[in-house]
């Protein structure tokens, strides 16, 4: 079944703009985590935010986490028609080994 | 290093037969996850293994879906009397061992097309 749910289902932005995507989810998690995925095939990790921490960087990504409201955020700047892909949020719970994925954010950024 | 290899990358067969799914890990990694993605949604866990051993099977679906990894390397997942409704792109992914911070690489994907 799917964890967490996100939010919008589709965003189309022009080059250069910021993009932002939304995930919720329902249990207790041990970390979040970032995928992208381009043409309905393979996974690529983005980045991963621990349960104890609220806000992390990598490049032009910057993810937020807030356990208090089961949600987190992912902020793309500066995008690039490259950066159009499904991208996914996955939580790990206590398990510590199985991923649960939600629908997915289909981006799309005009040149 | 080469990232985790998946074959065959589409398969199309017709329903009732049996098909097999081939992954080959990243080399070193004893800890291998079989995903489930149908149109639309995102990845569904399957099964893990750690080693040789499947810790976890809980993911699939019911008893037509197999898994195995004899020598703990590569896994083959088997499905018989296939269903249309197994109609998906099956995932595996890697990872050095079990834990939160190791990252789980995925592979590119089998497209299985049941007709």
């Amino acid at each position: 079944s799917q964890q967490g749910e996100e939010d919008p289902q589709a965003l189309s932005i022009q080059e250069g703009e910021n993009a932002t995507m939304n995930c919720s989810y329902k249990t207790s998690i041990n970390n979040l985590q970032w995928y992208r995925q381009n043409s309905g095939r393979g996974l690529v990790h983005l980045i991963l935010i621990r349960s104890n921490e609220r806000e992390k960087h990598s490049g032009r990504l910057r993810v937020t986490l807030d356990t208090s409201k089961k949600s987190s955020s992912l902020l793309i700047t500066a995008s690039r028609a490259a950066d159009t892909a499904s991208y996914f949020c996955a939580t790990l719970g206590s398990s510590n080994y199985k991923l649960t994925f939600g629908k997915g954010t289909l981006l799309t950024v005009n040149p | 290093g080469a990232g985790v290899s998946q074959t065959p990358s589409n398969k199309v067969t017709e329903k009732g037969k049996y098909v097999e799914l081939r992954c080959d890990p990243i080399s070193g990694h004893t800890a291998l996850y079989w995903y489930r993605q149908s149109l639309g949604q995102g990845p569904e866990f399957l099964i893990y293994f750690q080693g040789t051993g499947a810790a976890d099977d809980s993911g699939l679906p019911n008893d037509r879906f197999f898994a195995v990894r004899p020598e703990g390397s590569v896994s083959t997942l088997k499905i018989q009397r296939t269903e249309r409704g197994d109609s998906a792109v099956y995932l595996c992914a890697s990872s050095l061992t079990r834990g939160g911070y190791n990252e789980q690489f995925f592979g590119p994907g089998t497209r299985l097309t049941v007709l």
